[in-house]
């Protein structure tokens, strides 16, 4: 159990919905990752969170947004869903992202999307 | 733009059969390159971190070094349940701004028979 907590665990949807991923970063830690993984594609970057503040922007699109609340937990929006949207979405939390010596990221067992 | 290249995309062993798995890397000011697994369907689990050239790091059967623009992990003598994806990443920092990134290879999928 790597301490990050990401619900739901499974979500099926239609087309053009609009969904809400959780995430609960491990104790301790300030920053949140959270990426993209489909069946052929690697682990695609879409945006990071440190103690509340956007830090980097990766592939997101414009459908995409995300926040980071003050107690940490983050969520990810995906609205006007496409069927080339499904795929697993992973959140990573970290203590120290950078700029030197960056901490490792621990990853959650992530949200399945599914997109009808 | 940033570059994580893994080498090979796929590999299959014998049990016993020791190798190793590439990672090269083209980024501007890396800070460190980390070393996960990934089992079907899960989060990748964290394995190593490296920081600097001619760093070493071992665990089990498993020992990841790091040149200025290479990675290896290292497999000795593997078992089935070393099957797994295992992935590179590498974090580096955009000295012009305040904008830094993880970035993760497309992985190699090691297959170990028994």
């Amino acid at each position: 159990d790597s301490g990050v907590t990401q619900t739901p665990k499974h979500l099926i949807t239609a087309t053009g919905q609009r969904v809400t991923l959780r995430c609960s970063p491990r104790s301790g830690d300030l920053s949140v990752y959270w990426y993209q993984q489909s069946l052929d594609q690697g682990l695609q970057f879409l945006i990071q969170y440190y103690n509340g503040e956007e830090r980097a922007k990766g592939n997101i699109l414009e459908r995409f947004s995300a926040q980071q609340f003050p107690d940490l937990h983050s969520e990810l929006n995906l609205s006007s869903l496409e069927l080339g949207d499904s795929a697993l979405y992973f959140c990573a939390s970290s203590f120290s992202p950078g700029p030197s010596r960056p901490t490792e990221a621990f990853f959650g067992q992530g949200t399945r999307l599914t997109v009808v | 733009e940033d570059q994580v290249t893994q080498s090979p995309e796929a590999l299959r062993l014998q049990e016993g059969e020791s190798s190793s798995l590439n990672c090269s890397y083209t980024v501007s000011g890396l800070r460190g390159l980390f070393w996960y697994r990934q089992d079907p369907g899960k989060g990748p689990e964290f394995l190593f971190t490296l920081y600097s050239a001619g760093e070493e790091k071992e665990k089990e059967r498993l020992k990841a070094t790091l040149t200025k623009k290479e990675s290896f992990l290292h497999i000795t003598a593997p078992k089935p349940e070393d099957s797994a994806t295992y992935l590179c990443a590498v974090h580096s920092w955009n000295s012009g701004g305040s904008n830094y990134k993880l970035t993760f290879g497309k992985g190699t999928l090691l297959t170990v028979n028994p």
